[in-house]
């Protein structure tokens, strides 16, 4: 199992707001980055650090950290937000990269 | 703008060694940090290793007697070295680039992925 936990899926209404979770140990000192994965497709950076949004991702994906959890929030999501996300992190020791299971969002 | 491209054999028989090779086009390798991340079919990801471009590595535990990076800059490539491969080592090799003097910042690029098949 991984040291990073996220929920295995969840499931938003179309433009309603969806909070994805990602727990673990090493949150407490290292921040997550987030990932969208749509079928057939490589990832996609979609939120990192402790307020990064890359500038192609649209700004309703929004991050935040509290404790030992960290959150990719998507206000009003939309069709296309349908996908796998992942979060990443270092691990306890600080030295490796760590993957969370990922969550499958579906959107309603 | 910066590219990432995986290559190397499609299929690798049980016990021998995968090799890939991940081409930088677009910008230079120096500087970043460079990942080797795998997802087996219907999988989450798995980080394998990275390696900064002086050279430096480090390997998932769980892999470590049996994964080695390597880099070379004057070609903007670096490597995946994989041993005694199984069935469980079937997967999407992703190559992708990591922070700019640190690492765990976030995988800004991404190759298109090659997928590696383990059979005889």
């Amino acid at each position: 199992s991984s040291e990073l936990t996220q929920d295995p899926a969840v499931s938003v209404a179309l433009g309603q707001t969806v909070r994805i979770t990602c727990q673990g140990d090493s949150l407490r000192s290292s921040y997550a980055s987030w990932y969208q994965q749509k079928p057939g497709q490589a990832p996609v950076l979609v939120f990192y650090g402790k307020n990064n949004r890359p500038s192609e991702i649209p700004d309703r994906f929004s991050g935040s950290s509290s404790g030992n959890t960290a959150s990719l929030t998507i206000t009003g999501a939309q069709a296309e937000d349908e996908a796998d996300y992942y979060c990443n992190s270092r691990d306890s020791s600080g030295y490796n990269l760590v993957f969370g299971e990922g969550t499958k969002l579906t959107v309603l | 703008q910066v590219q990432l491209q995986e290559s190397g054999p499609g299929l690798v028989k049980p016990s021998e060694i995968l090799s890939l090779t991940c081409t930088v086009s677009g910008g230079s390798i120096g500087g970043y940090y460079w990942s080797w991340i795998r997802q087996p079919p219907g999988k989450g990801l798995e980080w394998l290793g990275y390696i900064y471009y002086t050279g430096r590595t480090n390997y998932n535990p769980s892999l470590k007697s049996r994964v080695t990076v390597s880099v070379d800059t004057s070609k903007n490539q670096f490597y995946l070295k994989l041993n005694s491969v199984t069935a469980a080592d079937t997967a999407v090799y992703y190559c992708a680039r990591d922070g700019i003097g640190n690492y765990g910042i976030g995988f800004d690029i991404w190759g298109q992925g090659t997928m590696v098949t383990v059979a005889s």
